[in-house]
C-alpha cells in the first residue's frame, strides 16, 4: 500500500499561502497523486492531481519532486473558507482497487 | 452537486435493525466506493464496485454487504446495528477501476443508531 504521511495540523492567517507537504515512499510508477478538500458533514471534494512536476489549477498548485516520494499542495491567499482537511491521496498501484485515504491535515485559518 | 446522489441524507435507527444505503454514481463512471466516517476520523474505505463486480475490501465488517445493479448504482447494507455504527457513509464514484482519475463523492448519509 502507498501509505501517505500528512502533520495532523497547520495554522494560517487569510492572505497567506499555505503549503502542506505529504510524503509518500512506497508510491508505484503508475500512481498519481491526488490532493481532496472536506468540509464538516460533505462529502470530500477533487482538488488538484497530478504525476510529475508542477500542476496549477484555479483552486490551487501542487509540486513533486522527481523522486516523487512527496508531494506538495500550495494554495495561494487563503481566507476562512478554507478552513477544511485535506487528504493526500496516492493510488495502489497499476491494477490499484483499494485506495486508503490518511487521517488527513487539519488546516485552520484565522481572521 | 457533484453528480453522484445518496439516499437517504439522514438515518435515524434503533440497535439490532437492518438498513439500506443507496447510492447513484455519477453519469458515466462504471466504479462505485463506499466509505464510512465516524465523528471526527478519517475516513475508512469499506468496499469497491466496478462495473456489478465487486473489486475490493477493506476494513467492512461481516455484518455489512454490499452490491452494485446492473444500472450501476449501488446499496450498503448494514444489519445487526450497533451504537458504534453511527457514523457517515460516503459513496464515492469514477470512471475507471482505480483512483488515478480522481473520485466524486456524494454528500454521504448520515446514520444514527440509538
Amino acid at each position: 500500500l502507498a501509505k501517505t504521511t500528512q502533520p495532523i495540523s497547520m495554522d494560517s492567517y487569510e492572505g497567506q499561502e499555505v503549503n502542506i507537504t505529504c510524503s509518500h515512499n512506497n508510491i508505484a510508477t503508475n500512481d498519481y497523486i491526488t490532493w481532496y478538500q472536506q468540509f464538516p458533514s460533505q462529502g470530500p471534494r477533487f482538488i488538484i492531481q497530478g504525476y510529475k512536476t508542477k500542476v496549477t489549477n484555479e483552486v490551487a498548485s501542487l509540486f513533486i519532486p522527481a523522486d516523487r516520494k512527496s508531494s506538495t499542495l500550495s494554495l495561494p491567499r487563503v481566507s476562512l473558507s478554507d478552513t477544511a482537511v485535506y487528504y493526500c491521496l496516492v493510488g495502489e498501484g497499476t491494477g490499484g482497487f483499494k485506495t486508503i485515504f490518511g487521517a488527513g491535515t487539519r488546516l485552520f485559518v484565522k481572521a | 452537486d457533484s453528480g453522484v446522489t445518496q439516499t437517504p441524507k439522514h438515518l435515524i435507527t434503533a440497535t439490532g435493525q437492518r438498513v439500506t444505503l443507496r447510492c447513484s454514481p455519477r453519469s458515466g463512471d462504471l466504479s462505485v466506493y463506499w466509505y464510512q466516517q465516524s465523528l471526527d476520523q478519517g475516513l475508512q474505505f469499506l468496499i469497491q464496485y466496478y462495473n456489478g463486480e465487486e473489486r475490493a475490501k477493506g476494513n467492512i465488517l461481516e455484518r455489512f454487504s454490499a452490491q452494485q445493479f446492473p444500472d450501476l448504482h449501488s446499496e450498503l447494507n448494514l444489519s445487526s446495528l450497533e451504537l458504534g455504527d453511527s457514523a457517515l457513509y460516503f459513496c464515492a464514484s469514477s470512471v475507471s477501476g482505480t483512483s488515478n482519475y480522481g473520485y466524486t463523492f456524494g454528500s454521504g448519509t448520515r446514520l444514527t443508531v440509538v
